[in-house]
């Protein structure tokens, strides 16, 4: 079983929808849960960071972490052409980039 | 814009050959992290740098894989002998410190044939 599970899609959906991305995992000891996006031919930028259980807000985008059912999930609302990327889920027992475990990635499109 | 760059974008080599990728970390970054990307995976930890420790090599998939890192700055990535299970896109990363957010670079994109 992996560490981190995530849909690899690709999920399409029209412009303005609003979007749901979401990963399961097994380890119990993550705490720090992180979803980068990344665009083609290119490498992921860090999207959102959020520490232990809860929800965080961003202007369009909304995470919310689950702990009791290990489960994290990703919103987009009224999503635009230009959200179109590969979305991953990251998570770690400690902080600093050496210590991430990845999901696949969710291939989304925002069709105009 | 003095992001991570990486060298080459793309590279085909033969199996059984050496390849060298380079990294550019950011200016002023004492932490460096190689990952790669294989298709269908998410990205796996390589290698560790910060300043002047030892590197943390826990990710290595084989001992035909090493990196170095001169002057607390440059970083290259060797793989000896490669294998078509090696091609991948291979991503580079850096942070201001450890505990710090990591930027990547745009990868290196490795098919051995």
């Amino acid at each position: 079983q992996k560490e981190v599970e995530q849909d690899p899609g690709p999920l399409s959906v029209p412009e303005g929808a609003i979007v749901s991305l979401n990963c399961t995992y097994s380890n119990s000891a993550f705490q720090y849960f992180m979803w980068y996006r990344q665009y083609s031919r290119k490498g992921p930028e860090l999207l959102m960071y959020t520490y232990s259980s809860g929800n965080k807000e961003d202007g369009r985008f909304t995470a919310q972490v689950d702990k009791s059912s290990k489960y994290i999930s990703l919103f987009i609302r009224d999503s635009q052409p230009s959200d179109s990327a590969t979305y991953l889920c990251a998570m770690s027992v400690q902080t600093g980039a050496n210590n991430l475990f990845f999901g696949t990635g969710t291939r989304l499109t925002v069709i105009p | 814009g003095a992001g991570v760059s990486q060298s080459p974008s793309n590279k085909v080599t033969e199996k059984g050959k050496d390849v060298e990728l380079r990294c550019d970390p950011i200016s002023g970054h004492t932490a460096l992290y190689w990952y790669r990307q294989s298709l269908g995976q998410g990205l796996e930890f390589l290698i560790y740098f910060q300043g002047n420790s030892a590197p943390d090599k826990s990710g290595l998939p084989s001992d035909r894989f090493s990196a170095e890192r001169t002057g607390g700055s440059v970083s290259t990535l060797t793989i000896q002998r490669t294998q078509q299970e090696d091609s991948a896109v291979y991503l580079c990363a850096s942070s201001l410190a450890l505990h710090t957010e990591a930027f990547f670079g745009q990868g290196t994109r490795l098919t051995v044939v």
